[in-house]
């Protein structure tokens, strides 16, 4: 059974950038495509990103291209998220994501507050 | 960018009632389709996939239906565990991206 733990929640201050993480276990990561989902107070869920095992490249929506970078370290099943460049609409919890075609497990998630 | 649209945004029904949610897509996205419910405070869980197939562990009340660009998630009789937020998704391969519908709330009456 696959296990997502992340990061803990994060305060950071506009201009600023955040580095989230998702240890995995159960699987190794270089097994599994992960992806990245956030969710603002109150609102719904948006796909940020993750791996895509067709073509082995990890795409973004057009929406983060050029200030998120997603990487994953395979020598300790950790994946990470990095969005820059925080303005106050960052603020969301953040959850990674296994993908087996659908979105089949999620970490706990991870709160990240932009204020100044 | 394909757009899903959820309807109706609320829903309030009683327990032991049947609920119908709807997810239209703005083209086709063949049987590309998954239903997730999500509880505050939690990550949404995988309900259904491939727009009928129910996930693993997901009790026979919920079933998915529909093709192309008209989707139904249907719980046949409520219990009181399911009241909470329903979300569709759907995967295109090109461009391989991912959407959600604004998602419907679930209420109790």
């Amino acid at each position: 059974q696959v296990q997502l733990v992340q990061s803990g929640a994060e305060v950071k201050k506009p201009g600023a950038s955040v580095k989230v993480s998702c240890k995995v276990s159960g699987y190794t990561l270089t097994e599994l495509s992960m992806h990245w989902v956030r969710q603002a107070p109150g609102k719904g869920l948006e796909w940020m990103g993750g791996f895509d095992p067709e073509d082995g490249e990890t795409i973004y929506a057009q929406k983060f291209q050029g200030r998120v970078t997603m990487t994953e370290d395979t020598s300790t099943d950790t994946a990470y998220m990095e969005l820059s460049s925080l303005r106050s609409e960052d603020t969301a919890v953040y959850y990674c994501a296994i993908v087996g075609g659908y979105f089949d497990y999620w970490g706990q998630g991870t709160l990240v507050t932009v204020s100044s | 960018e394909i757009v899903l649209t959820q309807s109706p945004a609320t829903l309030s029904l009683s327990p032991g009632e049947r609920a119908t949610l709807s997810c239209r897509a703005s083209q086709s996205v063949s049987s590309y389709l998954a239903w997730y419910q999500q509880k505050p405070g939690q990550a949404p869980r995988l309900l259904i996939y491939d727009a009928s197939n129910r996930a693993t562990g997901i009790p026979a009340r919920f079933s998915g239906s529909g093709s192309g660009t008209d989707f139904t998630l249907t719980i046949s009789s409520l219990e009181p565990e399911d009241f909470a937020v329903y979300y569709c998704q759907q995967r295109s391969n090109w461009p391989p991206v991912c959407t959600f519908g604004q998602g419907t709330k679930l209420e109790i009456k």
